[in-house]
């Protein structure tokens, strides 16, 4: 069974531009949910989707959102980017909520 | 959710066994154990999980005494690949899938 996977594996963008993030769980896994890694903060929760809604959110600004589709894809978007938001984009899917997540191999954003 | 503390880093040599302790005092009745391993520039991958007593699979084993105020992951034998950060989160297994992770403890395995 193929893992999570996660496009693209690496981004650069520029102080102010948007970003999308793409996340396809291991089929038939219906929650998503999302970390962001930084050598300073660790690894952070931001948030989770379960049947095409958020069902918990980290303490992360309003820039960051996300959705799920109906097939539990989900793609994040960080709006006017600012230099901290450089990380490793961390997806994790697992059957249904308060299961194993099992984690894809992460978009590194680099942000100039 | 409780707060876990776990070495900084450990050193170990290639077949030794590894053994990383946590401490979770304030582990909660509905907690749950559970150890992932993150290797640079991946997702964590998932170790083992467990409540009480002692858990075994196929990668490492995890002993967790009556009181549950800490844990340690064992792993058997260890080769130059074991080199990774290894992770001891606590929490509900109804934590909404809102993981908590520490520092970590970050283990070499020398040749």
């Amino acid at each position: 069974k193929a893992g999570v996977t996660q496009t693209p594996r690496y981004l650069i963008k520029t102080r102010g531009q948007q970003v999308t993030l793409s996340c396809s769980p291991i089929s038939g896994h219906r929650s998503v949910s999302w970390y962001q890694q930084t050598p300073g903060q660790g690894l952070q929760f931001l948030f989770e989707y379960f049947s095409e809604t958020q069902r918990n959110k980290g303490n992360f600004p309003g820039r960051f959102s996300g959705r799920q589709f109906s097939n539990s894809r989900s793609e994040m978007n960080v709006s006017t980017l600012e230099l901290g938001d450089s990380a490793l984009y961390l997806c994790a899917s697992s059957l249904f909520r308060d299961e194993t997540q099992y984690f894809g191999p992460g978009t590194r954003l680099l942000v100039l | 959710l409780a707060k876990t503390t776990q070495p900084i880093s450990m050193d170990s040599y290639e077949g030794q066994e590894v053994n990383i302790t946590c401490s979770h005092n304030n582990i909660a009745t509905n907690d749950y154990i559970t150890w992932y391993q993150q290797f640079p520039s991946q997702g964590p991958r998932f170790i083992i999980q467990g409540y009480k007593t002692k858990v075994t699979n196929e990668v490492a084993s995890l002993f967790i005494p009556a009181d549950r105020k800490s844990s340690t992951l064992s792993l058997p034998r260890v080769s130059l690949s074991d080199t990774a950060v290894y992770y001891c989160l606590v929490g509900p297994q109804a934590a909404g899938n809102k993981l908590t992770f520490g520092g970590g403890t970050r283990v070499l395995v020398k040749p």
